[in-house]
């Protein structure tokens, strides 16, 4: 099973800054890797597929790159919907596997 | 619009059963994978399940492999979950989600394993 491990766990960012999460596979998974935002009582809501590909309706804020075991997820400029927590997951290998979210939080 | 919506979740004693439903509209429901993601009360996302496009493949997390069984009826754009066997650690929001990378998920139905 590909382990994927996100880091940091929590992030405290102000309004308006950059926020890095990091993703990494513990075997190569290619560009098969999205990222999911989920905010409390909700579903999760796909942000980025094919590692770097913006789902529909997505902001550009929102870009994600790497390959192979490496992946960011970078938002730009924060806006106050953005707090949440964010998961990475990998579809290249079965079982499909999800790290264990990074919580990104006001500061 | 795509929707999806569960059904079936509630409260079961372990070693009871329970099927899930996922209602779907919007779309072609018969030109897609879907998949079953469970995540714990509080904690992080687990996938469950998988079934092509047409019902022909199924995959399963090992966890529930031989206790829990995906199908699908894309004459009533519906997909199921059949949960046997349940578990306390089986106690989880079940989402529905479609496609390879997740594209649209449901709102989940719990799911309460206990006596």
């Amino acid at each position: 099973e590909v382990v994927m491990t996100q880091s940091p766990a929590t992030l405290s960012v102000s309004p308006g800054e950059r926020a890095t999460l990091s993703c990494r596979a513990s075997q190569s998974v290619t560009s098969s890797l999205a990222w999911y935002q989920q905010k409390p009582g909700q579903a999760p809501r796909l942000l980025i597929y094919g590692a770097s590909t913006r789902a529909t309706g997505i902001p550009a804020r929102f870009s994600g790159s790497g390959s192979g075991t490496e992946f960011t997820l970078t938002i730009s400029s924060l806006q106050s919907e953005d707090f949440a927590v964010y998961y990475c997951q990998q579809y290249n290998n079965w079982p499909y596997t999800f790290g264990q979210g990074t919580k990104l939080e006001i500061k | 619009e795509v929707q999806l919506v569960e059904s079936g979740g509630g409260l079961v004693q372990p070693g009871g059963s329970l099927r899930l439903s996922c209602a779907a509209s919007g779309f072609t429901f018969s030109d897609y994978w879907m998949h079953w993601v469970r995540q714990d009360p509080g904690r992080g996302l687990v996938w469950v399940s998988h079934i092509n496009s047409d019902g022909s493949t199924t995959t399963y997390a090992d966890s529930v492999k031989g206790r829990f069984t995906i199908s699908r009826d894309n004459a009533k754009n519906t997909l199921f979950l059949q949960m046997n066997s349940l578990r306390a650690e089986d106690t989880a929001v079940y989402y529905c989600a479609r496609d390879v990378w997740f594209d649209y998920w449901g709102q989940g139905t719990l799911v309460t394993v206990s006596s």
